[in-house]
């Protein structure tokens, strides 16, 4: 089967560093795109990054740059998500999901909730 | 930073049709926007159903067509199933960055 499943739920404090992870199965995984969307609870989506799996080409949203890096591990077929000082704000839901060609979506990761608080 | 529009909310009866459209305070929508349709249930992850403003993925119900109306990104519903009851979001490609739409609460009664 295509998938792509993302790590575990997190629960970090404020100043935490936090990892999250996004593997994929069943295709070329250095073919496609993966992008980053968040979500807070009872909200919109929100476009946060993208990267290439193939040469680590990485795009940050304006409203996250410097706040976020993206990486890809081709070995293990998994694109990662990380913060080195995390924020109260940094809470939400967080998506991945595949692009071809750079702009057309197909398929969407479960999510993984990361929840930041004191 | 572009602006991308959705009606807040839709209603419509079973076996229907809909119009959900999305708008960009940039101009008109184009094929060049590469307009993507997202369905989401609640408590569930999004679901892409239509990609480059036409395009259906294997697991788009036959319903669902997109195109694009008056200046604007269209997804249109025709023949609603109660279970079409979501959030749609659109993604519009403009200016080099991808922009969700605030998303439409289609509600089915």
């Amino acid at each position: 089967d295509v998938q792509l499943v993302q790590s575990g739920a997190e629960v970090r404090k404020p100043g935490d560093s936090l990892k999250i992870s996004c593997q994929g199965s069943g295709y070329k995984f250095t073919t496609y795109w993966i992008a980053w969307v968040r979500q807070m609870p009872g909200k919109g989506l929100e476009w946060v990054a993208m990267i290439y799996a193939g040469d680590s080409e990485t795009r940050v949203s304006p409203s996250y740059q410097g706040q976020v890096t993206l990486s890809v591990d081709t070995s293990i077929s998994t694109a990662t998500l990380q913060w080195i000082s995390l924020k109260a704000s940094d809470s939400g839901m967080y998506y991945c999901v595949r692009l071809f060609g750079g702009k057309e979506l197909d398929l969407w990761g479960q999510g993984t909730l990361v929840t930041v608080s004191s | 930073q572009t602006v991308v529009t959705q009606e807040p909310s839709l209603t419509v009866s079973p076996g229907g049709t809909v119009t959900l459209t999305c708008a960009s305070s940039t101009g008109a929508v184009t094929y060049g926007s590469y307009p993507n349709w997202l369905q989401q249930r609640p408590g569930q992850p999004p679901r892409t159903l239509i990609y480059s403003t036409t395009n259906k993925h294997s697991w788009t119900p036959a319903r669902f067509s997109g195109s694009l109306l008056g200046g604007k990104a269209a997804l249109t519903l025709s023949g609603v199933q109660p279970e079409d009851e979501a959030d749609y979001y659109c993604l519009l490609y403009s200016g080099g960055a991808h922009v969700f739409g605030g998303g439409t609460k289609l509600t089915v009664l």
